[in-house]
C-alpha cells in the first residue's frame, strides 16, 4: 500500500514569512513528485514538480527532494494571504502514471 | 499543458439514480484518469481509462458502480450509478502529462446525493 503523509495543519504563518510544508512517502521507487494548491471548492492546481534530489526553485516556491529519506518539501517565501489554501503532495509510482496523494496541509497566511 | 473541460460542474441527484460526468481534452491523450475527493479528504484514483480498452479500476472501485467510456483520444465519461449519500464527492478527471511538467485536472464535478 503506497502512502503519502502530510501534516494536516492548519499551518499559520504571518504575511511575508516562509511557509514550510512537508511530505513523506512510502514507495521507495517513486520517481516523480508534485505539489498542488487547492482553494476551497476548486480543483487542484499544479504549482511544482520535482524529479531529482536537491532543490528546484520557481518564483517564490522551492521544492526540495531527498529520495534517501523519502522526503519532499515545499517552501513558500514571502507568503501572501492569497497563498492560503490546502497544499497537496502527490507521488507518482515508478513506471506508472498513477498519483498517490497525501491528505493535504491547510495553510493560512495571516495579514 | 492540456486544457480539460469537465461538466457538469455540480449536480444534486436523488438516491438510486445515476450521474454521468464528461471530460473533454483539447489534445489527444492516451491515458485519462478519474479521481474522487470525498468531503475533507484528499484525492483517490478511481480508474485509468485508455482509448480502445477497458478501464483499469483501483482497489475498492468496481465497473458496475463506476462505468467508464473512452470512445476517442480526447473524451471520456464516468458514470456514478445507483447513487447513495456516500457518493457525495467531487469527481475530477486528469490526463497523462504531455511533458515532464505534470498532471493537470479538470475543474471538477461536485455531486450531492439527497
Amino acid at each position: 500500500q503506497k502512502e503519502v503523509e502530510q501534516n494536516s495543519g492548519p499551518l499559520s504563518v504571518p504575511e511575508g514569512a516562509i511557509a514550510s510544508l512537508n511530505c513523506t512517502y512510502s514507495d521507495r521507487v517513486s520517481q516523480s513528485f508534485f505539489w498542488y494548491r487547492q482553494y476551497s471548492g476548486k480543483s487542484p492546481e499544479l504549482i511544482m514538480s520535482i524529479y531529482s534530489n536537491g532543490d528546484k526553485e520557481d518564483g517564490r516556491f522551492t521544492a526540495q527532494l531527498n529520495k534517501a529519506s523519502q522526503y519532499v518539501s515545499l517552501l513558500i517565501r514571502d507568503s501572501q494571504p492569497s497563498d492560503s489554501a490546502t497544499y497537496l503532495c502527490a507521488v507518482e509510482g515508478a513506471g506508472s502514471y498513477q498519483l498517490t496523494f497525501g491528505k493535504g496541509t491547510k495553510l493560512s497566511v495571516i495579514p | 499543458s492540456a486544457v480539460i473541460s469537465q461538466k457538469p460542474s455540480r449536480d444534486i441527484c436523488q438516491r438510486g439514480t445515476s450521474l454521468t460526468i464528461q471530460c473533454q481534452v483539447d489534445s489527444q491523450v492516451t491515458m485519462m484518469f478519474w479521481y474522487r475527493q470525498q468531503p475533507g479528504q484528499s484525492l483517490t484514483l478511481i480508474a485509468t481509462a485508455n482509448q480502445g480498452s477497458e478501464a483499469t479500476y483501483e482497489s475498492g472501485f468496481v465497473i458496475d458502480k463506476f462505468p467508464i467510456s473512452r470512445p476517442n483520444l480526447t473524451f471520456s465519461t464516468l458514470t456514478v450509478s445507483n447513487l447513495s449519500p456516500e457518493d457525495s464527492s467531487i469527481y475530477l478527471c486528469s490526463v497523462e502529462p504531455p511533458t515532464a511538467y505534470g498532471y493537470t485536472f479538470g475543474s471538477g464535478t461536485r455531486l450531492t446525493v439527497v
